[in-house]
Order: structure tokens, then sequence, then C-alpha cells
């Protein structure tokens, strides 16, 4: 069964201080990680896809970065509009399209 | 601009009524799939499709149900809405091949009374 692990549950940084999330997973073959934002009271939005361990991906002020078993998200000098819910999932190399979502890190940048 | 809709997007019901919730893509893409999204719990799997007239169940079917007519839609029906099915639900969407991710509509916040 495909496991997904987020951590912390939630994250209070100060504007500027850089930090990381974590997502821990277990699959059988991984075909791709996904990173998501989820505002309050809309649907998750897409960042990132990872393929394979060494990748990473940039945008902005998060890079991604994918290993054999966990991903992180660093953020660099956050700022006060990167305040959000981080979701980490992963689709399994089965042909099965469907993701397994983690719980996701709440992240909270204060000016 | 495509985009996927989700209606409505807020619904108060009483226990044992039967309850659809609308989803509707523009983006042509051939995978459909609900989720429900609680405290605790993340995202779940309720059902999934692959194209028309195909529908799989996901980890959490119980009491749900939805068929594929069209490419663009994929409903969620909710045979006898039952408290514990109190929830925000997701449609998402996603391309069969080269890039997987999925795209998710806006919710709906279901209340079972």
């Amino acid at each position: 069964e495909d496991q997904v692990t987020q951590s912390p549950e939630a994250l209070r940084l100060q504007e500027g201080e850089s930090s990381s999330l974590n997502c821990s997973y277990t699959v059988s073959g991984l075909r791709g990680l996904f990173w998501y934002r989820q505002d309050p009271g809309k649907g998750p939005e897409f960042l990132f896809t990872l393929y394979s361990a060494g990748e990473e991906k940039e945008k902005e002020r998060l890079k991604a970065t994918l290993t054999k078993k966990e991903s992180f998200l660093h953020i660099t000098a956050p700022k006060p509009e990167d305040s959000a819910t981080y979701l980490c999932a992963v689709q399994a190399d089965t042909g099965r399209r469907a993701l397994t979502f983690g719980s996701g890190t709440r992240l909270q940048v204060q000016p | 601009d495509a985009e996927i809709t989700q209606s409505p997007r807020h619904k108060i019901t009483e226990t044992g009524r039967q309850v659809t919730l609308a989803c509707h893509q523009t983006w042509n893409h051939n995978n459909m799939f609900w989720y429900r999204q609680d405290l605790g719990h993340g995202l779940r799997l309720i059902h999934y499709s692959y194209g028309v007239q195909d529908t799989n169940k996901g980890e959490v079917s119980d009491g749900y149900s939805v068929s594929r007519s069209n490419t663009e839609d994929l409903p969620l029906t909710l045979e006898s809405a039952a408290s514990s099915q109190t929830s925000v639900y997701f449609c998402a969407s996603s391309a069969d091949r080269e890039r997987y991710e999925q795209y998710f509509g806006p919710g709906t916040r279901l209340t079972v009374t």
C-alpha cells in the first residue's frame, strides 16, 4: 500500500526565514511525486512534478528535491503570501493514475 | 481558458437524501477523479474514471457512485447521505500521457444534518 507522510504538520516562520518541508513516501515503484499548494477554501494548485531521484525543480522561492525515499520542499526567504498548506502526493508505477496524498504541512509566514 | 468547475459550491442536505455533486472540465482530459478532504485525513480517493463508460472504486467508495457518459463530466452521487459524509469534495482531472499531474476544481462543501 502506498503511503505518504509529511512533516511537520504545521510550521510558523518569520518573513525571510528559510526552511524545508519533508515528504516521506513508500511506493512499489514511483512514477511521479507531486507538490501542491492549497489556500483556505480552495482546491489544490499544482506546483511541481519530480520523476526520479536527484531531480530538482524551482519556482520563485520554492525548490523541490527528490531522493529514493523522500522529497523536500525548500522555501527560501519566504513572504507572507507563501502561507498555505503544502501537499505532497505520489503516483505508483502500476498503471493506476490516481494519487496518494499526505496530510499536508500548514505553513504560516509572519511579517 | 480550460478549467474544471464544481457545483454546487456549498450544499446542506438531510440524512437519507440522495445528493449529486457535479464536476465539469474543459481540458478534454480522459482521467477524472473524486476525492474527499477531512481534517487529519488529507485527500482520500472516492472514485475515478479513465474514460467514457469507465469507472473504478477508490479507497473510500462505500455510499458513493459515479457515471461517465461523456469526457467532460463525472457526477458524484451519494445514494443515501449520512453524517459521516459531511466533508469537502474535490474533483480533479489529468491527461493520459507524459504529464500526469492532476488539476483540481474549487471544491464542494457538503453538510449532512
